[in-house]
């Protein structure tokens, strides 16, 4: 089956940095999204990785190994508005979007 | 970035009654359309997905009959729940897909349907 696993909580502290884990395991890959999505709203996009490395966006990057099925959103000088859930997602063979759980995002003063 | 609407943002009903929910792809145009349901504290879970000028493809456990959907331009899907009831109280989310733009889905605000 199809399958992304992500931490369901992290917790980090203002101005810091955080590191949020995904691995995937699907039927094709066709790319690995990750989207923000802050309490009672619809996520918006933040990466989109299909290539192997780093991409980096801001205080935002986002890393893909396709032979290890693993990603990771990194997020540097954290703020209190980064305080939300992170959404990894992979495109299958398909184009269809299988999403993870999410990881909520605490972020302490 | 490309945006997608949604409308209306909240819907308050009586139980019975049927509810029309839009959404639009404003500065791109979607061949694919995806509608979401997001319980409180749950992950999103995908209901259909919206092909423009075919029927939508229903995900398992989903209703095609209670949840209407029609996706009949580029840039528009409507999803109507036909005789809403209190556990179809709900956050309606609408992504399109954007074929220019490496497939990523863009998300509408969503919709919350309160039925009582």
């Amino acid at each position: 089956g199809q399958n992304i696993d992500q931490p369901t909580e992290m917790t980090a502290t203002e101005g810091a940095i955080v590191q949020i884990n995904c691995t995937y395991q699907t039927s094709g890959f066709n790319g690995l999204f990750w989207y923000q999505q802050h309490a009672g709203e619809a996520p918006t996009f933040l990466s989109y990785n299909v290539l192997d490395g780093l991409e980096e966006k801001g205080r935002f990057s986002s890393f893909l190994s396709r032979s290890k099925g693993y990603s990771y959103l990194l997020l540097k000088e954290l703020q209190m508005k980064d305080s939300a859930s992170y959404l990894c997602a992979v495109m299958d063979s398909n184009y269809q979007l299988i999403w993870g759980a999410g990881t909520k995002l605490i972020i302490k003063p | 970035g490309a945006v997608v609407s949604q409308h209306p943002s909240w819907v308050i009903c009586k139980s019975g009654t049927s509810v029309k929910i839009e959404c639009r792809s404003l500065d791109f145009q979607a061949t694919t359309m995806f509608w979401y349901r997001q319980f409180p504290k749950q992950s999103l879970m995908l209901m259909a997905t919206s092909n423009e000028g075919s029927k939508a493809t229903y995900e398992q456990g989903v209703e095609k009959d209670k949840f209407l959907i029609n996706h009949a331009s580029l840039t528009l899907s409507t999803l109507t729940v036909t005789s809403a009831h209190p556990e179809d109280s709900s956050f309606y989310i609408c992504s399109a897909r954007d074929s220019g733009g490496f497939e990523t889905q863009y998300f509408g605000p969503g919709t919350r349907l309160l039925v009582l």
